[in-house]
């Protein structure tokens, strides 16, 4: 039961131009919402997060926005850089006893900018 | 600063071996601990978590195990590999017992069973 979905296995876009992840979820209990950044052989590198309180997170080129009505959180990259190619990890996590310790995955979104 | 170590960074193994890879935190006390493997083409899949030493969380049934004999040493372990134990090993850490906290990644383990 995949509980946090990318339905786009990869992307590719133009340099400058604006770049937008997408991922869903089912679980009503997550409210907190974190992006990652992988490249190849390495391991994934945080990115940035939102809580469920808010519905939009900026910082520098990266911004995420979260709809919680549509179970529903983007990621958005502007302008996009080549070094912005990277496979990107959408995750979740629900509170708990111990806070939130875990965190669910996506199955990732392979972003290429093109030159 | 924080940093986490994970060794060794690439293992080809033979099908009934034992495996042991292991994981280090330095520059925090009491971390949660994580182990991920990411399979070909599939995301992220935790396999274990410790809130703290000695306790260890399996959360999918399977060949493996994990000890944490020290407060910042984790170690994935098993006694007989399988094919399907291939895939790219993740060791991170988080800070305990927040209400919000990101984790942070080892460099990860690349383990071929043949």
């Amino acid at each position: 039961d995949q509980q946090v979905k990318q339905n786009s296995p990869s992307l590719s876009v133009q340099e400058g131009r604006i770049s937008i992840l997408n991922c869903d979820y089912t679980n009503s209990m997550f409210d907190y919402f974190l992006w990652y950044k992988k490249y190849p052989a390495e391991g994934p590198t945080f990115l940035i997060s939102i809580s469920s309180i808010k519905d939009k997170n900026e910082d520098g080129r990266f911004t995420v926005f979260l709809n919680k009505s549509a179970k529903h959180l983007s990621l958005h990259i502007v302008p996009s850089q080549p070094g912005d190619s990277a496979v990107y990890f959408c995750a979740a996590s629900a509170n708990s006893n111990f806070g939130n310790e875990k965190l669910t995955f996506g199955t990732g979104t392979r972003l290429t900018i093109i030159p | 600063s924080q940093t986490i170590h994970q060794w060794p960074a690439t293992l080809v193994q033979p099908v009934g071996s034992p495996l042991s890879l292991e994981c280090t935190v330095e520059g925090t006390s009491n971390p949660n601990l994580y182990w991920y493997r990411q399979a070909a083409g599939r995301g992220l899949q935790l396999l274990f978590y410790s809130v703290g030493i000695g306790q260890i969380s399996s959360e999918v049934p399977q060949n493996l195990s994990a000890s944490r004999p020290q407060d910042r040493q984790f170690i994935l372990s098993s006694k007989k590999l399988l094919l399907s134990d291939s895939g790219f090993y993740l060791c991170a850490w988080s800070l305990g017992f927040y209400s919000y906290n990101e984790q942070f990644f080892g460099p990860g383990t690349r383990l071929t069973v043949l």
